[in-house]
């Protein structure tokens, strides 16, 4: 089993450039997020999907987008690139949230960087 | 708002023992989660509490009291590989993942 997997692992961008990270897991897992890592700042929440067909926004929604393709894939898009997006990305899965630990399973992380 | 506080940096000597703590304020509360991460690396699962006292796994253990909203991780025997970063985290009334900034654990020798 791959787990959870990343593409790129490095991507730079110019300002308004777009992209897409690519995101795919092989556990079966329903549920999928996107989170991004910023030195002295915990995780944040971009985007997640509870389960197939659905997506909800988390704590820093703006200036992205996401589909949930299948239940194994999850893309994240920057339509506009911003300095202020230049950061790691995580993609995580889990397989039910809100029963019994719900371990979140990470990818290997995007490291982008916008000038 | 919602907010973890844990410190920023730890360090301990190669064989001791280490209470790393975080505190937290959440909207609702359903469990304290520890992740560890290592440089460049990804964060990998720990331990989870969902009620108040202690788990252990291994040299790892993890305690939880939700009336202090307060939880600990408890490194015994240190090895020089735990050097990384322990993130805290709390699952909110959404079943969103509620994270800290992370706290740096240096072992030295």
């Amino acid at each position: 089993n791959a787990g959870v997997t990343q593409t790129p692992k490095f991507q730079v961008l110019k300002t308004g450039q777009s992209m897409t990270l690519q995101c795919a897991q092989d556990m079966n897992h329903n549920s999928m997020y996107w989170y991004r890592q910023d030195p002295g700042m915990g995780l944040r929440l971009i985007y997640y999907s509870a389960s197939e067909g659905t997506t909800d926004k988390g704590e820093v929604p703006n200036g992205y987008n996401v589909s949930r393709l299948n239940k194994r894939e999850f893309s994240l898009r920057l339509e506009s690139a911003a300095p202020s997006q230049t950061s790691v990305y995580f993609c995580a899965s889990s397989d039910i949230p809100g029963q019994g630990s719900d371990e979140q399973y990470f990818g290997p992380g995007t490291r982008l960087t916008v000038t | 708002g919602q907010s973890l506080e844990q410190p920023s940096e730890v360090t301990a000597v190669e064989g001791a023992i280490v209470q790393i703590n975080c505190t937290y304020q959440t909207s609702g509360f359903y469990g304290l989660s520890w992740y560890q991460q290592h440089d460049g690396g990804a964060p990998t699962f720990l331990s989870y509490n969902g009620l108040d006292g202690l788990e252990e796994t291994g040299r790892f253990s993890s305690f939880l009291s939700r009336s202090d909203s307060y939880g600990y991780l408890l490194l015994q025997e240190l090895q020089m590989k735990d050097s990384a970063s322990y993130l805290c985290a709390v699952r909110n009334s959404n079943y969103q993942l509620i994270w800290g900034a992370g706290t740096k654990l240096i072992i030295k020798p």
